[in-house]
């Protein structure tokens, strides 16, 4: 098993551009999220879901947009990217059973300048 | 909004030193779970503790939830390098199907 995969590793956007923040698992999880985690920082929910085709706002939900159109994909769409965005995301999965760890991917690093 | 706290935010021990973080909250914690996050990694999970007043060890660490599920704390008896990172608790809530995630405790060990 892959686990969670996460594209890209690295991005640099510039002000105003949009761009998708793939997720993909393959632990057929009900449970997705997306966090930011800017430096020095925990980790803000952005947007979760709990079955394909639910989606909810997390805690920082603004400028940021989700769809969950399969169990496997939870993608992330920045709309009109600002500085503020730059912080590094992480796609989680979980069960809806036993202990409900969160499987994270490895990250997208993004730099909006 | 619920608000997770950890503290402290940074800790500096020499090698074979205790370490402790704490994790509190002013409301009532659902399932406290604990991660630890390596520099330049992500965050993978190191145990999960439900009931009040639960204690839970893996090799020389110790999870502590206390008896009014306000606070819980992570114990690392004579660190070792290896334990260098950074401590995330979180309050899983089980209903809603996400987590919080207190600001984390990041411990550095010198050698």
């Amino acid at each position: 098993n892959a686990g969670v995969t996460q594209t890209p590793k690295f991005r640099i956007l510039k002000i105003g551009q949009s761009m998708t923040l793939q997720c993909t698992q393959d632990m057929n999880h009900n449970y997705m999220y997306w966090y930011r985690q800017d430096p020095g920082m925990g980790l803000k929910l952005i947007y979760y879901s709990v079955g394909a085709g639910i989606t909810d706002k997390g805690e920082v939900p603004n400028g940021y947009n989700v769809s969950r159109s399969t169990t496997e994909d939870f993608p992330l769409r920045l709309e009109l990217a600002a500085p503020s965005q730059t912080s590094v995301y992480f796609c989680a999965s979980s069960s809806r059973q036993g202990a409900y760890e969160q499987y994270f991917g490895p990250g997208t690093r993004l730099t909006v300048t | 909004g619920q608000q997770v706290m950890q503290i402290p935010q940074y800790q500096h021990v020499q090698e074979g030193e205790d370490f402790t973080t704490y994790c509190n909250s002013s409301t009532t914690l659902s399932n406290i779970q604990w991660y630890k996050q390596r520099p330049g990694g992500h965050p993978v999970f190191l145990i999960q503790l439900v009931k009040s007043g639960e204690v839970k060890k893996q090799k020389r660490l110790t999870f502590q939830f206390g008896e009014a599920k306000k606070n819980s704390s992570l114990h690392i008896t004579a660190t070792q390098t290896t334990d260098v990172g950074t401590y995330f608790c979180a309050d899983y809530n089980t209903n809603a199907g996400k987590s919080t995630f207190g600001d984390g405790t990041t411990l550095t060990v010198k050698p």
